[in-house]
């Protein structure tokens, strides 16, 4: 079945980065695009980033751009979001989650972000 | 662009839950919807405005026209209460867009 793990999560001071992984499993995860979507504590979804499946297109939400940058190792089927420049806002969980069309099909579990001082 | 959801609906078990999603000509796009309980990750109970996943009760389905997507649950149950997003992928920005979420609560 179709699993998507993410791990790299933790506590994180303000200006600091911080690389977060998704690791993928039972599906061809070189035909997918996969997105990042990201919840800050007690408040909607906010879509992040999102990667084509051979990582030629890359997009991001207005409030990451120049910040944080998305990439895959296709080969060992993960996927990746380096976030550097790190704000108290992007405190959040971080979502991976597979792209089916216009749609998000499959998510994981999400691993938490924390930026304090 | 901007999707726009009540913050919440409240309905009795067995009656019929209405939670809409509004967006400038939001007909024009897809619209999907996916259900989240407390410390789980969301999933899709309708897709394409009005199609569901396998394994997700008829009980659950979407239309879309004009400027609102409506998401609806008929004979509601306890399970049901959660959390609700509209989505749609906005062409132009090449943005996923998400609408803020509507807590459906089961009196």
């Amino acid at each position: 079945q179709v699993q998507l793990v993410e791990s790299g999560g933790g506590v994180v001071q303000p200006g600091r980065s911080l690389r977060l992984s998704c690791a993928a499993s039972g599906f061809n995860f070189s035909s997918y695009g996969i997105h990042w979507v990201r919840q800050a504590p007690g408040k909607g979804l906010e879509w992040v980033a999102f990667i084509a499946y051979d990582g030629s297109k890359k997009s991001y939400a207005d409030s990451v751009k120049g910040r944080f940058t998305i990439s895959r190792d296709n080969s060992k089927n993960t996927l990746s979001l380096q976030m550097n420049s790190l704000r108290v806002e992007d405190t959040a969980v971080y979502y991976c989650a597979r792209r089916l069309t216009t749609l998000l099909d499959h998510w994981g579990q999400g691993t938490l972000v924390t930026v304090s001082s | 662009y901007v999707l726009t959801q009540s913050p919440s609906v409240s309905v009795a078990p067995g009656q019929t839950a209405i939670i809409t999603c509004g967006g400038d000509d939001i007909e024009s796009y897809g619209v999907h919807w996916y259900q989240q309980k407390p410390g789980q990750a969301p999933m899709v109970v309708v897709y394409d405005d009005s199609d569901r996943p396998s394994g997700i009760p008829e009980r659950f389905s979407g239309s879309n026209s004009g400027n609102t997507a409506t998401l609806t649950i008929t004979g509601v149950e306890a399970g049901d209460e959660a959390d609700y997003y509209c989505q749609v992928w906005h062409t132009s920005s090449d943005h996923w867009i998400f609408g803020g979420g509507t807590k459906l609560t089961v009196l």
